[in-house]
């Protein structure tokens, strides 16, 4: 059974920088094809799509985001952490990461973790 | 970059009625990348649909998709209680690699 948990702060400040992780269970990062990835959604709105980690360590950022995200893995530990630099309150929303079975075009959710920015 | 539009943005249907939601991409999707979701209020996005037509693993065969090209559509035959809720559709691509559409909220009527 595959299983994936996001953990972090849930009150940051503006400017700081976020930094959440996924532990995750059930697959191996180290697995040619798979990957694990972050979305998240501010309340009440659509999903967006962050960035995606492979098992080969090739990194995908979104093109609105990239220059303030870093997404990286521990392989031995199932863990992908995620960083946001300088957050803004519109920064605000549920965090989820998900994995990406082999050669997959869809997405295997967490339960997300709410983040919210403000002073 | 591909933009997919859902349409329409609420759709109020009574249990045991169709409900036909739309997607429409931007630019031809291939089938394989077109995927779609199911959310209920609090909950994460569930997988319902992916290569556009395949069930995942555990979805009602009430639950079918269809389409190619720049329009897919999700058919849910007969509204059960517990299909109220948002759905999304997505496309994984090159950049960025997945896009979402804004989402068909299906409430009841």
């Amino acid at each position: 059974q595959i299983t994936l948990k996001e953990s972090g702060p849930t009150l940051v400040k503006p400017t700081q920088t976020l930094t959440l992780t996924c532990t995750f269970s059930g697959f191996s990062l180290s697995t040619s094809g798979v990957g694990v990835g972050w979305i998240r959604q501010p309340p009440g709105k659509a999903l967006e799509w962050l960035a995606l980690i492979y098992w080969n360590d090739d990194k995908r950022y979104s093109p609105s985001l990239k220059s303030r995200l870093a997404i990286t893995k521990d392989t031995s530990k199932n863990q992908v952490v995620l960083t946001m630099t300088n957050v803004d309150p519109v920064d605000t929303a549920t965090y989820y990461c998900a994995h990406r079975p082999i050669a997959a075009a869809y997405l295997l959710w967490g339960q997300g973790t709410l983040v919210t920015v403000s002073s | 970059e591909i933009v997919l539009t859902q349409s329409p943005g609420t759709l109020s249907l009574s249990p045991g009625e169709r409900a036909t939601l739309s997607c429409r991409a931007s630019q031809s999707v291939s089938s394989s990348y077109l995927a779609w979701y199911q959310q209920k209020p609090g909950q994460a996005p569930r997988l319902l649909i992916y290569g556009a037509s395949s069930r995942a693993s555990g979805i009602p065969d009430r639950f079918s998709g269809s389409g190619s090209g720049t329009d897919f559509t999700l058919t849910i035959s007969r509204l059960e209680p517990e299909d109220f809720a948002v759905y999304y559709c997505q496309q994984y691509g090159s950049s960025p690699l997945f896009t979402f559409g804004p989402g068909t909220k299906v409430e009841i009527k």
